[in-house]
């Protein structure tokens, strides 16, 4: 069901920066907040940026998010190794009546 | 804090019924901003949106699931539930409670997972 289009993967080396997109429609990013999570191998989702721009407590400021029109972007300034993981992005779509979630970017450290 | 903790079988027969629970601490369910979902993961559909609940039991289920799936809630035992009917092998992934916030259109809060497989 997922109609956000994520890159499959992206890499830097640390101390770098990288930017993650988020492809979607009218129906979702250009109507609703963006959220992105953060995903470690065995783990739950956490919770990483939400309404597009915010982060909640105890997320690091090299994390960003921002959004124009149908396309949202993750910025991740100062990569550091331990920010080695798969990042999803989700909203909610009117047309479908529930949330969807971007097809997930792996981050690999160089 | 919130916590949430998903529990039950990690094995279903196809044509069976998928029952889990999970159970919320550090929270209320009544709490009229947020909802009460249910994600799950697997390698081919990556995360997918199940459904969710809110308090006063209005629900919004993920259109492919909803001839067979049933979310209900449980405020005195802080606990809401979701029923799968008629599983079949691509129901096996890893399945996620959360919760959701209505206003802000985030999951904010996860439970750690549990793995079921469909399978005779």
């Amino acid at each position: 069901q997922s109609v956000l289009t994520q890159p499959p993967s992206v890499s830097a080396a640390p101390g770098q920066r990288v930017t993650i997109s988020c492809s979607g429609g009218t129906s979702n990013i250009g109507n609703s907040y963006v959220s992105w999570y953060q995903q470690f191998p065995g783990a739950a989702p956490k919770l990483l940026i939400y309404e597009t721009y915010n982060r909640p407590s105890g997320i690091p400021g090299r994390f960003s998010g921002s959004k124009s029109g149908t396309y949202a972007t993750l910025d991740i300034f100062g990569l550091q190794t331990e920010d080695e993981a798969d990042y999803y992005c989700g909203t909610w779509d009117a047309i479908l009546g529930g949330y969807i979630f971007g097809t997930g970017t792996k981050v690999t450290v160089l | 804090q919130v916590q949430l903790q998903e529990s039950g079988p990690g094995l279903v027969k196809p044509s069976e019924t998928l029952s889990l629970t999970c159970s919320l601490s550090g929270d209320s369910i009544r709490r009229s901003a947020y909802s009460w979902g249910w994600v799950r993961q697997s390698p081919v559909r990556g995360l997918e949106w199940i459904g969710c609940i809110d308090d006063t039991g209005n629900t919004y289920y993920n259109s492919s699931l909803k001839s067979r799936l049933t979310l209900s809630v449980d405020p005195s035992k802080t606990q809401f539930s979701l029923i799968l009917k008629s599983v079949t092998a691509s129901d096996t992934a890893l399945y996620f409670c959360l919760r959701y916030d209505l206003v802000s259109a985030t999951c904010d809060y996860w439970g750690q997972g549990i793995q079921v497989t469909v399978s005779s």
